[in-house]
C-alpha cells in the first residue's frame, strides 16, 4: 500500500457541484498539505494543516476548504466547482520532527470540472 | 520569503548526452534545497536533498547536484541522459523560518530523444 493516498484517482464533476478529494496516510506524520499543478505554474499551496487544530490557508485558497479528520486524514472541498479548478491535485505530508527530509507525496487526484 | 526560479520549462537532450537542468533560489536563511521529479501520471519522488552537509549532493538513477551558494544556484546534473529520465522535474526550498515549508519553483520538462 501507498504511504500516501489519494482518492478518487480521475474524477469529472459538472460546474457548481460540490466535491470532496481525500487523502490518507500510513507515515505518521503531523503535516498534511495539498497543492494544485497546472502546466507551467508548478506546484501551488491551497492548504496546510500542521496538526488537527492547525489549518492554514495557502496561497490560493479562495474556492476551496479543507477538514484534517485525524492526523491521518487531511480532505479537500470545492464547494461549488467551476471550470477553472480543473487542475492535478497532490497530497503531501511531512514529519516537524524530521522537517529537513523534504515531503512525501501522493499520486494525485486529476480533477476536471466540466 | 523564498524563491526558486527554474530557467527553462522544457528541456530536451539525446540519449547520452549530458542532463543540466538549472535552480536558482532566494532565501533569508540558509537553505535546505530539493529536487523531485514526476513521472508521468505519477507523484513527486524526492530524487536527492541538500541540508547543509556536503555541497555536491547524488541522489537516484545517476542525479546530482552541487549547491553554490555565491550563485545561489542548485543546479541538477546527470553525464548520460536515458530516455527513462524523460519527466517533469521540480526544484524546491526549504525556510527554516516557516515550519520548514517547500517552495517550489515552476518545474522543467525533460524529453530525451533517441
Amino acid at each position: 500500500d501507498a504511504d500516501v493516498t489519494q482518492t478518487p484517482r480521475n474524477r469529472i464533476t459538472k460546474t457548481g457541484k460540490r466535491i470532496m478529494l481525500e487523502c490518507s496516510q500510513t507515515k505518521g506524520h503531523d503535516r498534511m498539505y495539498w497543492y494544485r499543478q497546472d502546466p507551467g505554474l508548478g506546484l501551488r499551496l491551497i492548504y496546510y494543516s500542521f496538526d488537527v487544530k492547525d489549518i492554514n490557508k495557502g496561497e490560493i485558497s479562495d474556492g476551496y476548504s479543507v477538514s484534517r479528520q485525524a492526523q491521518a486524514k487531511f480532505s479537500l472541498s470545492l464547494e461549488s466547482a467551476i471550470p477553472n479548478q480543473t487542475a492535478l491535485y497532490f497530497c503531501a505530508t511531512s514529519d516537524s520532527r524530521t522537517s529537513n527530509y523534504g515531503y512525501t507525496f501522493g499520486s494525485g487526484t486529476r480533477l476536471t470540472v466540466v | 520569503a523564498q524563491s526558486v526560479t527554474q530557467l527553462g520549462s522544457h528541456v530536451s537532450v539525446s540519449e547520452g548526452a549530458l542532463v543540466l537542468l538549472r535552480c536558482n533560489y532566494s532565501s533569508s536563511v540558509p537553505p535546505y534545497l530539493f529536487w523531485y521529479v514526476q513521472y508521468p501520471n505519477q507523484g513527486l519522488q524526492l530524487l536527492l536533498k541538500y541540508t547543509s552537509a556536503a555541497t555536491l549532493v547524488k541522489g537516484i538513477n545517476g542525479f546530482e547536484a552541487e549547491f553554490k551558494k555565491s550563485e545561489t544556484s542548485f543546479h541538477l546534473t546527470k553525464p548520460s541522459a536515458h530516455m527513462s529520465d524523460a519527466a517533469e522535474y521540480f526544484c524546491a526550498v526549504s525556510d527554516g523560518n516557516a515550519g520548514n515549508m517547500l517552495t517550489f519553483g515552476g518545474g522543467t520538462r525533460l524529453m530525451v530523444k533517441p
